[in-house]
Order: structure tokens, then sequence, then C-alpha cells
């Protein structure tokens, strides 16, 4: 089956610092990757679409800004938070469809633990 | 490992009920999800559990057995907009989702 690995799995940093999670495809390509984060014991929140070679498409409530999206090859998404801080610390999850594939579905990555001290 | 266990597909009839069986085996466990996606579309979250039994919420309810390692996802009254796939994912020691590979439903008029 397609396969989507996330990096790093885990990661703690210091805050106000910036962190990058990277997400990509191995064995297909993907024109659109979606990233969700997930709060403990709370549900996964959609945070943005990753379109290849345009801009990401936020969901409400999230910054642009703070969470940059970079979808630059047909295999990578990558996220960036920017300025780290404690109530950043959550799960961030991304899954990608591949490309020419009309069932739609999804295949998702491992997800990537963020701690903000 | 750690692994989770759902069918692959299921056929049920307009109206009907059906059962979605999930089961998992994991480092610690601190919840199971179920999830609700359409073809194209994210995946979209339908129940938590995390206690024992069956919570109910409209024509879905989901069931939880920890000492069993197992979960179902119950669908009464079957729409034909109910076609999609249910994910079930498990949530570890550590909080990471082990996602099942999702059982592709499809109804029939």
């Amino acid at each position: 089956g397609a396969v989507v690995s996330q990096h790093p799995s885990r990661v703690i940093c210091k805050s106000g610092t910036s962190v990058k999670i990277e997400c990509r495809s191995l064995d297909f390509q993907a024109t659109t990757m979606f990233w969700y984060r997930q709060f403990p014991k709370k549900s996964l929140m959609l945070m943005a679409t990753s379109n290849e070679g345009s801009k990401a498409t936020y969901e409400q409530g999230v910054e642009k800004d703070k969470f940059l999206i970079n979808h630059a090859s047909l295999t990578l998404s990558t996220l960036t938070v920017t300025s780290a801080h404690p109530e950043d610390s959550s799960f961030y999850i991304c899954s990608a469809r591949p490309l020419g594939q009309d069932t739609g579905e999804l295949f998702f990555g491992e997800g990537s633990r963020l701690t903000v001290l | 490992g750690q692994n989770i266990d759902q069918p692959t597909e299921m056929t049920a009839t307009e109206g009907a009920i059906v059962q979605i069986n999930c089961t998992y085996q994991t480092s610690g466990f601190n919840g199971l999800f179920w999830y609700q996606q359409h073809a194209g579309e994210a995946p979209t979250f339908l129940s938590y559990n995390v206690l024992d039994g069956l919570e109910e919420k409209g024509r879905f309810s989901s069931f939880l057995s920890r000492s069993k390692g197992y979960s179902y996802l119950l669908l009464k009254e079957l729409q034909m907009k109910d076609s999609a796939s249910y994910l079930c994912a498990a949530v570890d020691s550590n909080y990471q989702l082990i996602w099942g590979a999702g059982t592709k439903l499809i109804i029939k008029p």
C-alpha cells in the first residue's frame, strides 16, 4: 500500500524557535496533502490543505503566518511552526491523496509530536 | 507491535443497520477514535471512546471494550450519504494515533 512518512516523529524545542515537519509520500505522487493537529484526548482537527505549486488553504482560525506550509514537489509538503509557544505543543499529522486516484482515499503519516518548553 | 484490524469493505442496504468492528493492540491505551472519510475529502471526526460502553450520537453509536481490545461503530437507518470509508484509530501511551486501514462501506438502494 501507499506509504506516507513524517519526520521528525518527536521534537522538543524552546519557546520562540521554529520547527519544520516534513511529510513525504514515499511511493506515490500527491498534489494534495492535509495537515492536522490533535491535542490529547481531543479530535483530530484539520489545519490546512496543502496544494502542490500553489498556496495552502487554511481552515478558519488557523494562522497562516504561524503555520507555514510549503508543498514544493509532488512528494513533499512541509509544515513550519514559527515562533513556537507551549500552547503549540500538539500532535501533528499529515495525510496525502495519490495523484490520479479516483477513490479519494487518503494515506496518513505516522504523526509528529511537538513539545514546546 | 502495535496493530489495528478492521474489515476492508462492507456492503449494506439503505435503511438497514451495519456494525463495523475494530480490534487493536497498542502499547498503552488512551482512547479510540472513529472517523468518516468521503471520497476526495479529509476525514471527519465521528466519535471518541476511552471508557467501556456504548456512546450514542444520533444514528451513529460507538462501543468500546478495553479488556477485549475491541470497538465497533454502529450505523442505523443507513442513508446513501453514509457510503464512505470509516477509520478506526487507537491512541497509545504516548498519545500517538495508531490508524486502521479503514473500512469502505458501500450502501445499496
